[in-house]
């Protein structure tokens, strides 16, 4: 089924550890993008991708890097995890920035845990 | 910065019609969105509307815009146990801004 594909779904990290969120989509989709979501704070966008070679900061981009591999993939990267990033992790894309009357496609998340 | 609020809770009865309110901040939206989230799952696009309307209308769900007040709203009608889920308000822009998300209760 054509969508976001997200792994791992689940993972537990010890603090200090790092790890790769790594999301694909297949829909030819131009922008991608990658939120947190924390209970009572709603979704905070960490990175944007609004196309391939671009990347660009959010709202809480600090503790993470991303690459845009290519048009398909966007991962997100935590270099050295903090118990701050226990978070469920959401990757979204759109198949342009402007062209936003369908809305993002989301992915089904990751939940980290940083112990 | 931008911002979203909605109410966190709303309890309603098999049957009732469902309203969730939310107040945004940024004026420039040209869509206005609503997502559904289901328990362990992602966000699923529900609805919007375009700044230019007042009302848009979709089989059970109706949508109320005051750009004015920059108040959104979403009416459920008819509300079923499997309407029970977060509701996220999302003013959209080149980076759309979601609220914290209303949380529906559906009681049979």
């Amino acid at each position: 089924n054509a969508g976001v594909t997200q792994t791992p779904k689940f993972q537990v990290l010890k603090t200090g550890q790092s790890m790769t969120l790594q999301c694909a989509q297949d829909m030819n989709h131009n922008s991608m993008y990658w939120y947190r979501q924390d209970p009572g704070m709603g979704l905070r966008l960490i990175y944007y991708s609004a196309s391939e070679g671009t990347t660009d900061k959010g709202e809480v981009p600090n503790g993470y890097n991303v690459s845009r591999l290519n048009k398909r993939e966007f991962s997100l990267r935590l270099e050295s995890a903090a118990p701050s990033q226990t978070s469920v992790y959401f990757c979204a894309s759109i198949r342009a920035a402007e062209d936003r009357n369908y809305g993002y496609t989301f992915g089904s998340g990751t939940r980290l845990t940083v112990v | 910065g931008e911002d979203v609020e909605q109410s966190l809770f709303l309890s309603v009865r098999e049957g009732d019609s469902s309203v969730i309110n939310c107040t945004y901040t940024d004026s420039s939206s040209t869509y206005l969105y609503w997502y559904k989230q289901e328990p362990g799952a992602g966000l699923q696009l529900l609805t919007y509307i375009f700044s230019n309307m007042d009302m848009k209308q979709d089989q059970r769900l109706t949508v109320l815009l005051n750009k004015k007040d920059k108040h959104l709203s979403l009416r459920i009608a008819d509300t079923q146990t499997g309407d029970s889920a977060i509701y996220f308000c999302a003013p959209g822009g080149f980076k759309t801004i979601f609220g914290a998300g209303t949380r529906l209760f559906v009681k049979a």
